[in-house]
């Protein structure tokens, strides 16, 4: 099935500091999404990659998706406290067959753990 | 704006019991999806329906069944809980099924002793 790798499995910052997390796989992707998780909560979808090199932007959040769309990256800028939590990133299989709803295959996540 | 609705949000099983989880999505989402997620575990895929219908499959258990109704409403049935069966069960909504961002219910957490 289709797999996702993502690093680091954890990330300890000051806050201030700069986060990212990075997620690769073997074969091409169709997609790319990318979930925050904050202690107790629920996966929170952030975004969704689809074009080859894409770059999208949520204020301090940069997302990027390769231009052979195995990898992707989410880069945050100056870390805030509100930042803590695990950031998924998830993808769907590649074959579409139309209609349905396929499940998401999450990475493992990067917690990420910031000090004041 | 209305979310997705899972009840109850906390359930405690003995082993050999069964469990039903029940899913209420966002309104006009007509796809549902089930997910485990167990202690500092990535969420795991188990099935998911599209207009009523199973659309795709993952790593749900024998035991473990579920059906969406005619109101789009979602429930999943849990026998013969086992103690590794402890872990979050998120339910996620989306509309038009493939393709389309995925909204996840608060979950419920499910404890077997």
């Amino acid at each position: 099935g289709q797999q996702v790798m993502q690093i680091p499995q954890y990330q300890h910052v000051q806050e201030g500091e700069d986060f990212t997390t990075y997620c690769n796989s073997s074969t091409t992707l169709s997609n790319i999404q990318w979930y925050k998780q904050r202690p107790g909560g629920h996966p929170v979808f952030l975004i969704q990659l689809v074009k080859s090199g894409e770059v999208k932007k949520q204020k301090r959040l940069t997302f990027q998706f390769g231009e052979a769309k195995k990898n992707s990256s989410l880069h945050i800028t100056a870390t805030q406290t509100t930042d803590v939590g695990t950031y998924f990133c998830a993808v769907t299989k590649i074959m579409y067959s139309g209609g349905g709803a396929d499940g998401l295959t999450f990475g493992k996540g990067t917690h990420l753990i910031i000090q004041p | 704006a209305a979310g997705v609705i899972q009840s109850p949000r906390h359930l405690i099983k003995e082993k050999r019991e069964t469990a039903t989880l029940k899913c209420y999505p966002i309104p006009r989402h007509d796809t549902v999806y089930w997910y485990q997620q167990g202690p500092g575990q990535d969420p795991q895929f188990l099935i998911s329906f599209y207009e009523k219908m199973q659309s795709d499959k993952g790593s749900i258990p024998d035991r473990f069944s579920a059906q969406q109704f005619s109101d789009y409403h979602s429930e999943l049935n849990m026998s013969s809980l086992e103690l590794g069966d402890s872990a979050l069960y998120f339910c996620a909504s989306s509309l038009e099924g493939q393709g389309a961002t995925q909204y996840f219910g608060p979950g419920t957490r499910l404890l077997v002793l």
